[in-house]
């Protein structure tokens, strides 16, 4: 059964220093996104992405957040400089439609910052 | 905005027996949808059951059921002939149906399932 896959699984960095974390969506599908668990809070959306552009954002997604996907397989998130607060369970998603919900999730990838 | 909330952190249910997960949840919106997600330990988070709001008609898929009562803006997950695979953490989710809310999903905080054998 097709999977979203994250990479790296936990990536320890310092404060300031940037981060790139990676995600392949399922194949055919067009809509992708990216949620956070800060450790004992509740799962939170970032961005959502579509046709090259960013379709939503929360507010949580500052100038420091970008996303991209750079080939027809990968789809990034960076962190220009991390920040202590930034430590969390980053989370990618992918979906066929953009409004039934049924989002595809990897298995998420630990950010560590000291 | 919309919050969505779980209160209770852990339940344990005994092997072949029912348990419910309670879920409420805030809005000012009409027309939304809810979900539930289950997450097992170190896998994915998938989807178990989706509710539109409009539809008076509870979700059923297999085990699972909802009971969802709009007025008191209540979304309860049934599980039923309770598996040692059901053990995982079960996420409430929100999402709005007006505007371009996409999916942006509003989660709840969690509910861990502890299945004893």
């Amino acid at each position: 059964e097709p999977e979203v896959t994250q990479t790296p699984s936990h990536q320890v960095t310092q404060m300031g220093q940037e981060v790139i974390l990676r995600c392949v969506p399922i194949s055919n599908h067009l809509y992708f996104y990216w949620y956070r668990q800060i450790l004992g809070q509740k799962v939170e959306f970032l961005v959502s992405f579509y046709n090259n552009e960013i379709s939503e954002k929360s507010e949580i997604f500052d100038d420091q957040f970008s996303v991209e996907r750079p080939d027809g397989s990968n789809f990034t998130l960076k962190i220009r400089s991390t920040k202590l607060e930034d430590s969390a369970m980053y989370f990618c998603a992918s979906s066929e439609t953009p409004n039934t919900g049924e989002l595809f999730f990897g298995e998420g990838s630990r950010l560590t910052v000291l | 905005a919309q919050t969505v909330t779980q209160s209770q952190p852990e339940m344990s249910v005994q092997e072949a027996e029912t348990v419910t997960l309670s879920c409420t949840y805030d809005t000012s919106e009409s027309d939304y949808y809810l979900f539930w997600y289950k997450q097992p330990p170190s896998r994915q988070m998938i989807l178990v059951i989706r509710q539109e709001a409009y539809k008076q008609q509870n979700a059923t898929e297999n085990r699972f059921s909802v009971n969802f009562q709009k007025a008191a803006k209540s979304f309860s997950l049934k599980i039923s002939d309770s598996q040692l695979g059901d053990a995982a953490m079960y996420f409430c989710a929100y999402r709005s149906a007006e505007g371009n809310a996409g999916n942006m999903l509003t989660f709840g905080g969690g509910t861990r399932l502890m299945v004893k054998p």
